[in-house]
């Protein structure tokens, strides 16, 4: 079975704070990428990366950037954290891009 | 338009029945389906996956796909409560990404 970990399930920060969440899976995939989902708006892709050292922008990258230094880890940056970046975000990886396997997510706060 | 369309209910449907869910999508040249399932206060979880079209099943899950509508369904039968979920739609679109629905919520009526 495919496991994909974040390093937390929830997090509560302050405003202009940076925050890392990190991604880790144990399956050799290629494909990682990291999602927010908010009510009524669905998943929406933030950053993808398809190697290491490489990073793909999604749809919706600013405020955000992203680490991928070893194949298995992603991590997720908020340089200066803001209340409307407060939502669940989920980490996927993909051996192929398509078939996507999701960690438990981690629901962040910003105060 | 959204690209990917789902119906957000809820959709109720009584224990033991068939429930039937759908999604469209407006890229033609999209040619990925999957269905992801996703318990309250959980991830999401991959549960389907069509390439071509007509019908693919799985234990009480069938997809359908039909790709001249543009539009993709999920039926399961013999429904159970532990079916009530959210069922997201996704469609593969340019730049090697998924788009997602916004999901149907499910609710199995005991």
């Amino acid at each position: 079975d495919v496991k994909v970990t974040q390093s937390s399930r929830y997090l509560v920060k302050r405003t202009g704070e940076k925050v890392f969440l990190e991604c880790v899976q144990d399956m050799d995939h290629e494909n990682m990428f990291w999602y927010r989902q908010d009510p009524g708006l669905g998943l929406r892709l933030i950053y993808f990366s398809y190697d290491v050292k490489m990073k793909e922008k999604g749809d919706i990258p600013e405020g955000y950037s992203v680490s991928r230094e070893k194949k298995e880890r992603f991590s997720l940056i908020l340089e200066s954290a803001s209340t409307n970046q407060t939502s669940m975000y989920l980490c996927a990886s993909s051996p192929t891009w398509e078939e996507q396997y999701f960690g438990p997510g981690t629901r962040l706060t910003v105060t | 338009q959204k690209e990917v369309e789902q119906n957000s209910g809820p959709l109720s449907v009584p224990e033991g029945a068939i429930a039937s869910l759908n999604c469209t999508y407006s890229d033609r040249v999209s040619q990925s389906f999957f269905w992801y399932r996703q318990y309250s206060g959980k991830s999401p979880e991959l549960i389907m996956s069509i390439y071509s079209n007509g019908d693919k099943e799985d234990g009480r899950f069938t997809a359908q796909l039909n790709k001249a509508s543009q539009y993709v369904s999920l039926l399961i039968r013999d429904s159970q409560p532990s079916d009530s979920a959210t069922y997201l739609c996704a469609v593969t679109g340019g730049g090697n990404k998924l788009t997602f629905g916004t999901g149907t919520q499910l609710k199995v009526e005991l």
